[in-house]
């Protein structure tokens, strides 16, 4: 199946800081990026919609100020947590789904944990 | 909420019997999809079902769906170890572009 890379895979920073978090779609061009977060022993909850070349769509009760997200090109969305503190800490998923596929099959990354200090 | 709840939240068995784990949801759905997550990783990717299917196999996975009762079941056969992991379910809802993810089930297989 595709392959979907996140990077980096953890990262610790300091309250304050913003922090980037870059997906990538290594076999395939992905029109469309998903980013979840999952905090632990729970589920994944839905964060945003990254489309290519348009704004992100986000869910509601998720700050776009504070989460922004950029899909540049077909194979690279990135998630930015700025001013970041302790409750932003969890770990954060991106997925991606093929052109011309509907959204039945998503291809998961293995997700970057996020510890703010 | 529109998320698939889970059942059990927890399950521990031993090596070589077969777990089941159910789902259930709220809305309408095109497909219900099963996910495996081993500790601190991603997702992978087990079986999707479509809403007029109603059972499904894959290698020692079998998947259910009753859309009248709107649930889902998992069952993994002779299970190994190496099924530790949690499982969700997920579901697109129809008219939507999104899965919605349910709140998993952490199995445990003993040696």
């Amino acid at each position: 199946g595709a392959v979907v890379s996140q990077h980096p895979s953890w990262v610790i920073c300091k309250s304050g800081t913003s922090v980037k978090i870059e997906c990538r779609s290594l076999d395939f061009q992905a029109t469309t990026m998903f980013w979840y977060r999952q905090f632990p022993k729970q589920s994944l909850m839905l964060m945003a919609t990254s489309n290519e070349g348009s704004k992100a769509t986000y869910e509601q009760g998720v700050e776009k100020d504070k989460f922004l997200i950029n899909h540049a090109s077909l194979t690279l969305s990135t998630l930015t947590v700025t001013s970041a503190h302790p409750e932003d800490s969890s770990f954060y998923i991106c997925s991606a789904r093929e052109p011309g596929f509907s959204t039945d099959t998503q291809y998961f990354g293995p997700g970057t944990r996020l510890t703010v200090l | 909420s529109q998320q698939g709840e889970e059942d059990p939240q927890a399950l521990s068995i031993q090596e070589g019997e077969n777990a089941t784990m159910n789902c259930s949801y709220k809305t309408s759905i095109n497909n219900l999809q099963w996910y495996r997550q081993n500790s601190g990783r991603g997702l992978v990717h087990l079986i999707l079902i479509r809403s007029n299917e109603r059972e499904k196999h894959s290698g020692r996975l079998r998947v259910t769906l009753d859309t009248s009762k709107k649930s889902s079941s998992l069952l993994i056969t002779a299970s190994r170890a190496a099924d530790t992991a949690s499982y969700f379910c997920a579901i697109i809802i129809q008219g939507a572009q999104k899965l919605v993810f349910g709140q998993g089930t952490r199995l445990t297989i003993n040696p």
